[in-house]
C-alpha cells in the first residue's frame, strides 16, 4: 500500500485552465503539506494543514486553494493556470509533534 | 539571506571516498533537524534525523552545532547508489524549510 499518493503523476495544461491535484495518506499523520519544487529543484512549502485548519500559507498566490475534506486527504486546486506554474508539486504528510514527513511521488505540471 | 543554506554542489567522487556535506540555517528557534535524499524524478525520503549528540547509521554521520548553526553529513565508503541529492531540512514547529539540495554523483 502507498503511504501517501497523489494524482494525477503527470499533468498538462494550457494556460487559463483550471486543474486539481489529489492527495491521500493511509499513516494516519494530522498533518499534511504541499511543496512546490521548481526547475532549479528548490523545494518550497506551499500550505500546511493540521487537523483540517490551514496554520502555514506561505506567499503563494490565491489562485492555488488547497481543500481537506478530511485528515487523509489534502487536494490542491489551481485556478487560471499560468507557465510559471509549471513544476513539480509534491505532497506529504507527518504527525505534527514527530515533522518526519513522508511524501508522495508527486505531479508534475506542465503549462503550455 | 536563505533560511537554510547548502552547497549545491555538485560533488563528483570515486567510490569508497568520504564526502561531507553542510549546512546551515538561520533562524536560532528551530527545533529538528533531518537530511533527506533525492534521487533523480523520485520524491525526498528521510535519510537520517539529526540530533546534538550526534547520530551514526552505518556509512552515515549527522552532527548538529546549535552554537553555530550548522548541520553535517558525513558519508564514508561511498557507493554507486549513493548518488542523489541530499537536502537538509530544517524544522520551526509547524514549518518545514527545506535546503536546496546538494547534488552527490559517485563515479566508479
Amino acid at each position: 500500500d502507498t503511504a501517501v499518493s497523489q494524482t494525477p503523476k503527470y499533468l498538462v495544461t494550457q494556460m487559463g485552465n483550471d486543474k486539481s491535484i489529489k492527495c491521500e495518506q493511509n499513516l494516519g499523520h494530522d498533518t499534511m503539506y504541499w511543496y512546490k519544487q521548481d526547475s532549479k529543484k528548490f523545494l518550497k512549502i506551499m500550505f500546511s494543514y493540521n487537523n483540517k485548519e490551514l496554520i502555514i500559507n506561505e506567499t503563494v498566490p490565491n489562485r492555488f486553494s488547497p481543500k481537506s475534506p478530511d485528515k487523509a486527504h489534502l487536494n490542491l486546486h489551481i485556478n487560471s493556470l499560468e507557465l510559471g506554474d509549471s513544476a513539480v508539486y509534491f505532497c506529504a504528510s507527518s504527525f505534527r509533534d514527530s515533522l518526519e514527513a513522508f511524501f508522495g511521488q508527486g505531479t508534475r505540471l506542465t503549462v503550455v | 539571506r536563505k533560511e537554510v543554506e547548502q552547497d549545491p554542489g555538485p560533488f563528483n567522487v570515486p567510490e569508497g571516498a568520504t564526502v561531507a556535506f553542510n549546512c546551515t540555517y538561520s533562524n536560532s528557534a528551530s527545533q529538528s533537524f533531518f537530511w533527506y535524499r533525492q534521487d533523480c524524478r523520485k520524491e525526498p525520503k528521510l535519510l537520517m534525523s539529526v540530533y546534538s549528540s550526534g547520530n551514526e547509521d552505518g556509512r552515515f554521520t549527522a552532527q548538529l552545532n546549535r552554537a553555530s548553526q550548522y548541520i553535517s553529513l558525513l558519508i564514508r565508503d561511498s557507493k554507486l547508489s549513493d548518488s542523489a541529492t541530499y537536502l537538509c531540512v530544517v524544522n520551526e514547529l509547524d514549518d518545514m524549510r527545506f535546503g536546496a539540495g546538494t547534488r552527490l554523483t559517485v563515479k566508479p
